[in-house]
């Protein structure tokens, strides 16, 4: 089974500071996902890296894809508050099913 | 577009009873997830449907749990009889498979609460 792992599990980081949340997974995937959740609410995808040497930004957040490596990384750049949250990065072992396999979240605070 | 639909939104029972959530995929959508998310556990997959199908089941935790997709727009998860460890926040997800990124959209969530 497709095990992907996150680190740090938890990140608490001051506003202004550059940090980045790593997403290691064990089998080969071209596709691999980063979702937000806020406490009591639902998932919502940031980002989907569909090869390798992706790269998309939004905002304060970036997300890599090294397929090679099986790495994907998200960068925050100069942390504010708002972007408290638990991180999650999920990949898809056979885009024919469509299954993804969720790493078990990285839990940021950013305090002033 | 709604989005994915759920309810109820918050669900109170004595253990013993039974439980139905309920679930609406995003219209076009052929793919449905049934999620639990717990602190213990994280989030875990329980079953997923392609085209009404069921796909996967092993994630449904004993005989207990039972997912039913009659139709492309209405997905059930039941548990019968309900136990105090089946507390947590049941989320179902809907995803287009065949086309585009096959990103998974998700439901706001039924929080589950067994006495």
């Amino acid at each position: 089974e497709l095990k992907v792992e996150q680190n740090p599990l938890f990140l608490s980081m001051q506003e202004g500071k550059n940090y980045t949340i790593y997403c290691n997974y064990s089998t080969t995937s071209d596709r691999l996902y980063w979702y937000r959740q806020d406490p009591g609410k639902s998932l919502e995808s940031l980002f989907v890296l569909l090869s390798n040497g992706a790269v998309k930004q939004e905002g304060r957040l970036m997300a890599s894809l090294d397929t090679k490596a099986r790495l994907s990384t998200l960068h925050i750049t100069a942390a504010v508050h708002d972007l408290s949250a638990t991180y999650f990065c999920a990949v898809v072992e056979s885009s024919t099913l469509g299954r993804l396999y969720f790493g078990r979240g990285t839990q940021l605070t950013v305090w002033p | 577009d709604a989005g994915v639909i759920q309810s109820p939104r918050h669900e109170v029972t004595e253990m013993g009873q039974e439980v139905t959530l309920r679930c609406k995929p995003i219209s076009g959508h052929n793919s449905l997830f049934w999620y639990r998310q717990t602190m213990m556990r994280g989030l875990e997959l329980l079953i997923y449907f392609n085209n009404n199908v069921p796909i996967d089941d092993s994630g449904m935790p004993e005989d207990r749990f039972s997912a039913k997709m009659p139709n492309a727009s209405f997905s059930t998860l039941k548990i019968q009889p309900s136990e105090p460890r089946d507390s947590a926040v049941y989320f179902c997800a809907s995803s287009l498979l065949g086309q585009g990124p096959y990103e998974q959209y998700f439901g706001p969530g039924t929080r589950l609460t067994v006495t």
